[in-house]
């Protein structure tokens, strides 16, 4: 049981490349969530899928497009990378679509820090 | 537009100290507050609160709600050089029908470093 995992664990890209980066999770969790999280800025939400099939904004999605290929993986996608969107990018998981307790909470990727020159 | 704010923004002591960090929020349909600890890599979860009044406790951790005035402190007790951490706090937000798909907003984080 490896719980989420993230790929790569560093990238470094030319401003206008393109990248993916990998999501999945073993735990037959039904959301998952991309975040970037910025010195001094928290993590801040970029796309979230609530279920298999489904895809929905956060709070800082432009850039950015996903894809929940399937029930355990969710990719996120820099068409034209920008100096801006260097950062580091965490998925995360839960089972349900609610926190029902300590159990439920969200379990975090170790993270991709990606470098956009 | 949601809200949660942290402080301080760093905190440095040495071992031994109690600290106190403070987590404020203003947001549309509160569901629950967690708080989490990042160290170099991913956050991990320490608490989730959702009643006010009722302290969580782990150890020298603890931490307390209030829904009334919208905030949330976590406390360190006899601190140590490992719990020099990241420390976030978040808000889950209930949506229109109830659920929330777990959508948490984060606070900014608190920059803990606490020396021998």
């Amino acid at each position: 049981n490896a719980g989420v995992t993230q790929t790569p664990k560093f990238q470094v890209l030319k401003t206008g490349q393109s990248m993916t980066l990998q999501c999945a999770q073993d735990m037959n969790h039904n959301s998952m969530y991309w975040y970037r999280q910025d010195p001094g800025m928290g993590l801040r939400l970029i796309y979230y899928s609530a279920s298999e099939g489904t895809t929905d904004k956060g709070e800082v999605p432009n850039g950015y497009n996903v894809s929940r290929l399937n029930k355990r993986e969710f990719s996120l996608r820099l068409e034209s990378a920008a100096p801006s969107q260097t950062s580091v990018y965490f998925c995360a998981s839960i089972i349900g679509q609610l926190l029902r307790s300590s159990t439920d909470t969200q379990y975090f990727g170790p993270g991709t820090r990606l470098t956009v020159l | 537009e949601d809200k949660v704010v942290q402080s301080p923004l760093s905190l440095v002591v040495h071992e031994g100290d109690t600290v106190t960090l403070n987590c404020s929020y203003e947001v549309t349909n509160f569901r629950s507050l967690l708080w989490y600890k990042q160290e170099k890599k991913a956050p991990t979860f320490l608490f989730m609160l959702t009643s006010s009044g009722i302290e969580k406790k782990s150890g020298r951790l603890s931490s307390i709600l209030d829904k009334k005035e919208l905030f949330s402190i976590l406390n360190i007790t006899a601190t140590q050089t490992g719990d020099s951490a990241i420390y976030l706090c978040a808000v889950e937000i209930q949506l229109a029908g109830g659920t929330s798909y777990g959508k948490l907003t984060f606070g900014q984080g608190t920059i803990l470093t606490v020396h021998p």
